[in-house]
């Protein structure tokens, strides 16, 4: 079982549709980041979390530590959105990632 | 905050030959992690750096690895006598101690190995 489960693997959304990627993880961790990883290969840190809520522009990340669970929404969704949707958790200077999500928004 | 940058953006290298992958800038009071991603799969951590040493590594990072700071700006991942399978995307990020402890990532080296 990976440490770090994503849903879902690919996700199609029309332009202005609000979206919700979801994150498990089975390990203790010190934080949480939701990294945006573009078509030609960069990756971006969009948040770090280790408890609550964080909101920037149109992404908002929440995660649950009790429960295991992150979630990043993206509101009124545009097609520059489109990317991997990647998560991944911190503990002792190791981090383990999730397969990511591959979100497609069209115009 | 300065960027990470990566060089060589793309190398190509025969099997068994080393290759070193280089990023800057390195500061003491930063953390510097390396990852990989081969091609279609997921980001898998490397090692992790701190104050001139290995601070966490993953059961990858065995002894065909090794991590320097040769001339204490760049931070360099080392592969000796490389295998195709060591083809991917290197990445290279790193993490100031204070403040957001946002990771901040460098564009890619892209190995391949023929």
């Amino acid at each position: 079982k990976n440490e770090v489960e994503q849903s879902p693997q690919n996700l199609t959304a029309q332009e202005g549709e609000f979206i919700t990627i979801n994150c498990s993880y089975s390990v203790g961790i010190s934080a949480l980041h939701w990294l945006q990883q573009h078509p030609g290969g960069g990756i971006v840190s969009l948040f770090m979390l280790s408890s609550g809520k964080k909101k920037h522009g149109r992404l908002i990340a929440t995660i649950n530590i009790q429960e295991k669970h992150s979630s990043l929404h993206i509101t009124a969704s545009h097609p520059r959105d489109s990317a991997v949707y990647i998560c991944a958790v911190y503990n002792n200077n190791d981090m383990r990632f999730g397969a990511g999500t591959r979100l497609t928004v069209k115009p | 905050e300065p960027e990470v940058t990566q060089t060589p953006s793309h190398q190509v290298t025969q099997m068994g030959q080393e290759v070193i992958l280089r990023c800057v800038p390195i500061s003491n009071h930063l953390y510097f992690y390396w990852y990989r991603q081969i091609l279609g799969q997921k980001v898998e951590f490397l090692v992790s750096f701190y104050n001139n040493e290995i601070s966490e590594k993953s059961e990858i990072f065995d002894d065909q690895f090794s991590v320097e700071r040769p001339d204490g700006s760049n931070f360099t991942l080392k592969i000796r006598s490389t295998k195709l399978e060591d083809s991917a995307m290197y990445f290279c990020a790193r993490r100031l101690t204070t403040g957001a402890n946002v990771l901040t990532f460098g564009a890619g080296s892209r190995l391949t190995v023929l």
